[in-house]
């Protein structure tokens, strides 16, 4: 069964330099998406991207935050300037549809020192 | 936006008992999921189910769109059932917006 994947499973980096998370969402979707999980709380979203443009962010999303989708296949999210809070989980998910099922990658365990 | 909210916030079990997890939502949705996340924090999908009710081997899945609730029943619960329980939700045009999760353990 095909699967979205990410890269690397974990990274730690110090306070102040730039991260690129990796993601290869299914095939054949269309929309692709990132959230975070701060340790202990609920799943946030972040960024929705369709059609090679962002389509809505949120509030998290602010400059230090970019995505782009390079090649036909993957999917990334940079963070600029790392900071102590962005330390969390960070999964990037895919959808064929905007409203259905939502598929989920295996997550990005970013630690911030 | 939508309000999601999750009960109970903690639930423990003894393996094989059932438990029935609650997700309230405050508007009309279009698109409901569950998610187990495990101990690894992986979010493996349960069900798509805006609407009806779904089986997949123990677990079931009711979503009652017109009152704005969905259950989630683990049947014959087992330790590996163990982790956190989120209901999400997409109404209109928003992204998939997330409760707070159930958390069980399941004890041998």
């Amino acid at each position: 069964e095909p699967e979205v994947t990410q890269t690397p499973s974990h990274q730690v980096t110090q306070m102040g330099q730039e991260v690129i998370l990796r993601c290869v969402p299914i095939s054949n979707h269309l929309y692709f998406y990132w959230y975070r999980q701060i340790l202990g709380q609920k799943v946030e979203f972040l960024v929705s991207f369709y059609n090679n443009e962002i389509s809505e962010k949120s509030e998290i999303f602010d400059d230090q935050f970019s995505v782009e989708r390079p090649d036909g296949s993957n999917f990334t999210l940079k963070i600029r300037s790392t900071k102590l809070e962005d330390s969390a989980m960070y999964f990037c998910a895919s959808s064929v549809q905007g409203v259905e099922t939502q598929y989920f990658g295996p997550g990005t365990r970013l630690l911030v020192l | 936006g939508i309000q999601v909210e999750q009960s109970p916030p903690d639930l423990i079990l003894q393996e094989g008992a059932n438990s029935t997890l609650r997700c309230n939502f405050s508007d009309s949705v279009n698109n409901l999921q569950w998610f187990h996340q495990n101990p690894w924090g992986q979010l493996i999908n349960l069900f798509y189910i805006p609407s009806g009710t779904k089986q997949n081997g123990r677990l079931s899945a009711t979503t009652v769109a017109t009152e704005r609730y969905s259950l989630l029943y683990i049947s014959s619960s087992q330790t590996t059932d163990s982790g956190v329980y989120f209901c999400a939700v997409v109404s209109g045009n928003t992204p998939l917006v997330f409760g707070k999760g159930t958390r069980l353990s399941v004890i041998a």
